[in-house]
């Protein structure tokens, strides 16, 4: 299967704890995405990379949280001192972008998070 | 800011009926609008992908169409079967290159 995959899919941690997630997305995919979603809610945009230019980050990224795409492959996104309301769904997906309106996104299966 | 707001939040039907989902947006400057299924704990799959200058797509049972100037767009779900049971969001592209979602309709198809 050549989707969009992340790792791990789950993950407890105390708070005060850091945690690291790890998105591969589809081979020659320029972007890539990261959402939150949480219980009942739509996800919500937080950044996205082009290549390895991260070029756009949401006012929902505190300075808590960090993503990087160092070769412009896959992508890691970084949460300093979790806090409880940070637990949720945290979505990456990637898109081969031509130009505006025309890419769609292809998401992976989230990794889950719960901060106690 | 883009508001996208999703009506029903829930919808049950029998097997075999036709349904429509409906999607609308405050802002109607978009490059375009996307319908997504979510199974429980699960990530998206795209259905499908209007572009701002078209009225409708269409993929096998589905059809979704747009009216941007009024931001509303409709997803036709026809000859409904329990396997489409999952909840259904749809998002509007932006010129900020993300995805303004809806909170979904949650949809149970009953054998």
């Amino acid at each position: 299967d050549t989707g969009v995959s992340q790792d791990p899919r789950h993950k407890i941690t105390k708070r005060g704890q850091n945690v690291t997630f790890r998105c591969d997305p589809i081979s020659e995919h320029n972007r890539l995405y990261w959402y939150r979603q949480t219980l009942g809610q739509g996800p919500e945009f937080l950044t996205y990379f082009q290549n390895e230019a991260q070029l756009e980050k949401s006012r929902l990224l505190s300075d808590r949280f960090s993503a990087e795409r160092p070769k412009g492959s896959f992508s890691t996104l970084e949460i300093q001192r979790t806090e409880q309301g940070d637990s949720a769904m945290y979505l990456c997906a990637s898109s081969h972008f031509r130009g505006a309106g025309t890419d769609t996104q292809y998401f992976g299966p989230g990794t889950r998070l719960t901060v106690l | 800011k883009q508001e996208v707001t999703q009506i029903p939040a829930a919808l049950s039907v029998p097997e075999g009926e036709n349904l429509v989902l409906n999607c609308s947006f405050t802002d109607s400057a978009i490059y375009n609008l996307q319908w997504f299924r979510q199974d429980p704990g699960k990530g998206l799959t795209s259905l499908l992908l209007i572009q701002s200058s078209q009225r409708e797509q269409t993929s096998g049972r589905l059809n979704a169409s747009l009216d941007k100037s009024s931001g509303r767009s409709t997803l036709y779900i026809a000859a409904s079967q329990p396997g489409d049971s999952a909840t259904y969001l749809c998002a509007v592209e932006t010129g900020a290159n993300n995805l303004f979602f809806g909170t979904g309709t949650r949809l149970t198809v009953i054998p």
